[in-house]
């Protein structure tokens, strides 16, 4: 497809478990941003990658939290020993890098902590 | 402490009625955009202002940047049930260094038929 894929759609998992949310963005797009959108709260910054920069780590709540982009492309982001309180829809996006520049966003990974 | 304070947070209006939502900071943006979200969907791009004063349309919707580029406002003449969704602006921090946009918690729109 020609949009941004992530996968998977919906993630329910125990408490203490580890997760991993994978996100494709648009092919040619230099920059990638993971964000968190929480029930009744906008859009909370995580992370962000720009082609081999180094990344923009500011965003992410604690060290149970990281992120890779491997290649350029693809990116997995891993929450370790989840909590009830890591609940939300983790929304990818990239962008062909250009300030200020349209965020192309996918349709994002519902994780539910029991 | 939210940075871009969105108003208001819901508003609930008959189909061709005119409305008005906001989004207000007390720190200077070099742009802001505003973004339309669906549920069960990721955010998706209306418009982005650059110049303080700038007013630009989008058939219905019409955007404005205030002078001082702290604050912006979106105006929709006679709603329609496809407007609704969660409308949410976004700031680019001047001098942050990294390029990140912060957002607002949004405004949630339902237009009824």
């Amino acid at each position: 497809g020609a949009g941004v894929s992530q996968s998977p759609s919906n993630k329910v998992t125990e408490k203490g478990k580890d997760v991993e949310l994978r996100c494709d963005p648009i092919s040619g797009h230099t920059a990638l941003y993971w964000y968190r959108q929480s029930l009744g709260q906008g859009l909370e910054f995580l992370i962000y990658f720009q082609g081999n920069s180094a990344p923009d780590k500011s965003g992410l709540p604690s060290d149970r939290f990281s992120a890779e982009r491997t290649g350029g492309s693809v990116s997995t982001l891993t929450i370790q020993r989840t909590q009830q309180e890591d609940s939300a829809v983790y929304l990818c996006a990239s962008s062909p890098g250009q300030v200020p520049g349209e965020l192309f966003f996918g349709e994002g990974s519902r994780l539910t902590v029991l | 402490t939210q940075l871009l304070e969105q108003s208001p947070q819901f508003l609930s209006i008959q189909e061709g009625e005119n409305l008005t939502v906001y989004c207000n900071s007390s720190s200077v943006f070099s742009s802001l955009q505003w973004y339309r979200q669906e549920p069960g969907e990721g955010p998706v791009l209306l418009v982005t202002v650059v110049t303080g004063g700038e007013v630009k349309k989008l058939k219905r919707l019409t955007f404005q940047f205030g002078d001082a580029r702290k604050d912006s406002s979106l105006h929709i003449t006679a709603a329609q049930p496809g407007d609704t969704g969660l409308y949410l602006c976004a700031g680019e921090k001047i001098g942050a260094g990294s390029y990140q946009l912060t957002f607002g918690k949004g405004t949630k729109l339902s237009v009824i038929p």
